[in-house]
């Protein structure tokens, strides 16, 4: 059974940073590609960051490239999500996803979120 | 980039069928067969319902179906079930810098 564990969120006052990490399990971590999509509180969802299988290759949404990076260690099938410089509108529900085989924005499983929330 | 643009609600009876529709551009919906459904239940996880336009996943109902027509991508829900009442995104490549895009989202209920 697949299962995507995350963990890592919390408060943290706008400017601070946070590590967002994803426990997979029931699959082949290094086949497939991982991403990050969150959702702010009564809102929709938002694409955040995806990663390659091997890790080689990356890909941010705007609205965090330069701020947030996406890694992952295949030893431990663990991806994680190095969130700086936040800010207010950072705030939202994270989830981790895996993606359908072979593709890398096509989600078929998902974990049950962290919440991230940046206040003062 | 800015989001794909569905209704913000629709409706239907038990036994119905309804239609949501997810509008976008050229440079997304309209260039790429690589529209999503997604299925979420208040507090849960979003769900795959249909990827590629018209595929469903393994265990996902064939009530459920995708379609494309130019600009617009429409999800149709057949039979329509008490259980199907959720929000519903689709999402979409797109050829900007921001490489996937989500829809507004559709409320469903179920009357």
């Amino acid at each position: 059974e697949v299962q995507l564990l995350e963990s890592g969120g919390g408060l943290v006052q706008p400017g601070g940073s946070l590590r967002l990490s994803c426990a997979a399990s029931g699959f082949t971590f290094s086949s497939y590609a991982m991403s990050w999509v969150r959702q702010a509180p009564g809102k929709g969802l938002e694409w955040v960051s995806s990663i390659r299988d091997s890790g080689g290759s990356t890909y941010y949404a705007d609205s965090v490239r330069g701020r947030f990076t996406i890694s992952r260690d295949n030893s431990k099938n663990t991806l994680f999500l190095q969130m700086d410089s936040l800010r207010a509108e950072d705030a939202a529900v994270y989830y981790c996803a895996k993606t359908l085989v072979g593709a890398t924005f096509k989600w078929d499983y998902w974990g049950q979120g962290t919440l991230v929330t940046v206040s003062s | 980039q800015s989001a794909l643009t569905q209704p913000a609600s629709v409706s239907g009876s038990p036994g119905q069928s309804i239609t949501i529709s997810c509008t976008g551009t050229s440079s997304d919906v309209g260039g790429y067969n690589y529209v999503s459904w997604y299925q979420q239940h208040p507090g849960k996880a979003p769900k795959l319902m249909i990827y590629d336009v018209n595929n469903r996943p393994s265990g996902v109902s064939n009530r459920f179906s995708g379609s494309k027509s130019g600009n617009t991508a429409s999800l149709t829900i057949s039979g329509l079930q008490a259980e199907d009442e959720a929000d519903y995104y689709c999402s979409s490549y797109t050829i900007s810098s921001t490489p996937l895009v989500f829809g507004t989202g559709t409320k469903v209920t179920v009357l």
